[in-house]
């Protein structure tokens, strides 16, 4: 069975500490690792698919990577406005197209 | 270009009422998925339907519990008799084909009293 692993749980940084987002993930042929962006009352909005270990993606003030195990969200210098909840979810390529998704990283930006 | 709607955005239902969520996909979007998030869980795969075809149902309680994607018209979730435990946001989202970045709506939050 597919299992994904958000760490930590919260984060609260102060504006402009950098730091990173952990999700470990465990499924059998991955296609594609997506990560989301969620805030409260609101749909999950996309923001990176990496489809292979070694694969990086930026964003303005966010960085993702991939390894064979585990994905990792790079916040730098992040602002208040990048408080919300960042989910991680899996797809298996070879049994159906369904995104197995994490508990999710709560962060919060003090200024 | 609109994304992904969804509709009611909040629903009331007594116990053992009805409850019909709509989603229309993004434009040119033929697949469509539900997730249910239930308050303090994570998303959890639903049903995944391409027009007029069920595709997955693995994720689907096994009573009460219904979808469709007509070929005209949005995606329908239907869920009979509510209870207190179907309280939760439910999420449509959509893609192009079924190996692409999955899209989510604004979601529709069921309340059962």
């Amino acid at each position: 069975e597919d299992q994904v692993t958000q760490s930590p749980e919260a984060l609260r940084l102060q504006e402009g500490e950098s730091s990173s987002l952990n999700c470990s993930y465990t499924v059998s042929g991955l296609r594609g690792l997506f990560w989301y962006r969620q805030d409260p009352g609101k749909g999950p909005e996309f923001l990176f698919t990496l489809y292979s270990a070694g694969e990086e993606k930026e964003k303005e003030r966010l960085k993702a990577t991939l390894t064979k195990k585990e994905s990792f969200l790079h916040i730098t210098a992040p602002k208040p406005e990048d408080s919300a909840t960042y989910l991680c979810a899996v797809q298996r390529g070879n049994a159906g197209n369904m995104l197995t998704f994490g508990g999710g990283t709560r962060l919060m930006v003090k200024p | 270009n609109a994304g992904v709607m969804q509709n009611p955005r909040h629903l009331v239902r007594r116990r053992g009422q009805e409850a019909r969520l709509r989603c229309s996909p993004m434009k040119g979007h033929s697949h469509v998925y539900w997730y249910r998030q239930l308050p303090e869980e994570g998303l959890k795969f639903m049903v995944y339907l391409q027009k007029e075809n069920i595709i997955d149902e693995s994720g689907m309680p096994k009573e009460r519990f219904s979808a469709e994607f007509p070929k005209e018209g949005p995606s329908i979730l239907r869920i009979q008799q509510v209870v207190r435990g179907d309280s939760a946001a439910y999420f449509c989202a959509s893609s192009p084909s079924g190996l692409e970045t999955q899209y989510f709506g604004p979601g529709t939050r069921l309340l059962v009293l």
